[in-house]
């Protein structure tokens, strides 16, 4: 079946410490994304990639990288200048950006502070 | 700049009694809305979309959606409540024509008792 494989499901961080998440999706789409998700404030985009070796920051994308060398990988990199990564983290991916695609989601990576 | 206000954190129904989640949005040109679901500790599952088609949009088990552009609402319904229904609940827009911004509302929790 084909979809979108966030891992791991659950990561923890120690200070001072970069962590990668990764996102795989054999979906052949075009565009992906990473969200973080805080209780109560519905989610959040950090950056988003529309086509292999380009990628653009969102909202959010302080203390964040990414890279797009695959059209199915999209890792992201919490950084150590990330003051406060706790969070629920989700990739998605669409065929096109364009307002009529609907974005499918992964099943997210928890993140939190050793 | 787009918007979307779901008017409930939390709603409570009994099973097999009518559900409705209220979403209101702002937009500056017709938009996209979609309404998604999220299930404990996984990604968001899409409901239903509108994209300027039929303004009573179906979607998958048994919830539905009504564009008003006049009350610019995108309420969501369903006749019968099921136990499985239990989820948060994510209204949002399409924030430009390219669709590489979605806005998401805060979530609704539904809960339902037997």
């Amino acid at each position: 079946d084909g979809g979108i494989t966030q891992s791991p499901k659950y990561l923890f961080r120690k200070e001072g410490q970069n962590v990668t998440l990764s996102c795989e999706q054999n979906l052949n789409h075009d565009a992906m994304y990473w969200y973080r998700q805080d209780p109560g404030q519905g989610l959040r985009l950090i950056y988003y990639s529309q086509i292999v070796n380009d990628f653009q920051k969102g909202d959010i994308a302080e203390g964040y990288s990414v890279s797009r060398e695959k059209k199915e990988s999209f890792p992201l990199t919490v950084t150590s200048a990330q003051k406060n990564p706790t969070a629920f983290y989700l990739c998605a991916s669409s065929a096109q950006t364009g307002r009529l695609q609907p974005q499918h989601f992964g099943d997210g990576t928890r993140l939190s502070i050793l | 700049a787009q918007s979307v206000t779901q008017l409930d954190s939390h709603v409570s129904v009994s099973e097999g009694t009518p559900v409705l989640l209220r979403c209101n949005y702002s937009s500056s040109y017709s938009p996209s809305l979609f309404w998604y679901v999220q299930h404990p500790n996984k990604g968001l599952q899409l409901l239903l979309k509108y994209t300027s088609a039929a303004t009573l949009v179906k979607g998958i088990n048994g919830f539905e959606a009504e564009f008003k552009k006049s009350e610019t609402s995108f309420h969501l319904t369903k006749p019968s409540a099921h136990m499985s229904d239990a989820a948060e609940y994510f209204c949002v827009v399409s924030e430009n024509q390219a669709g590489t911004a979605l806005i998401f509302g805060k979530g609704t929790t539904l809960s339902v008792s037997s």
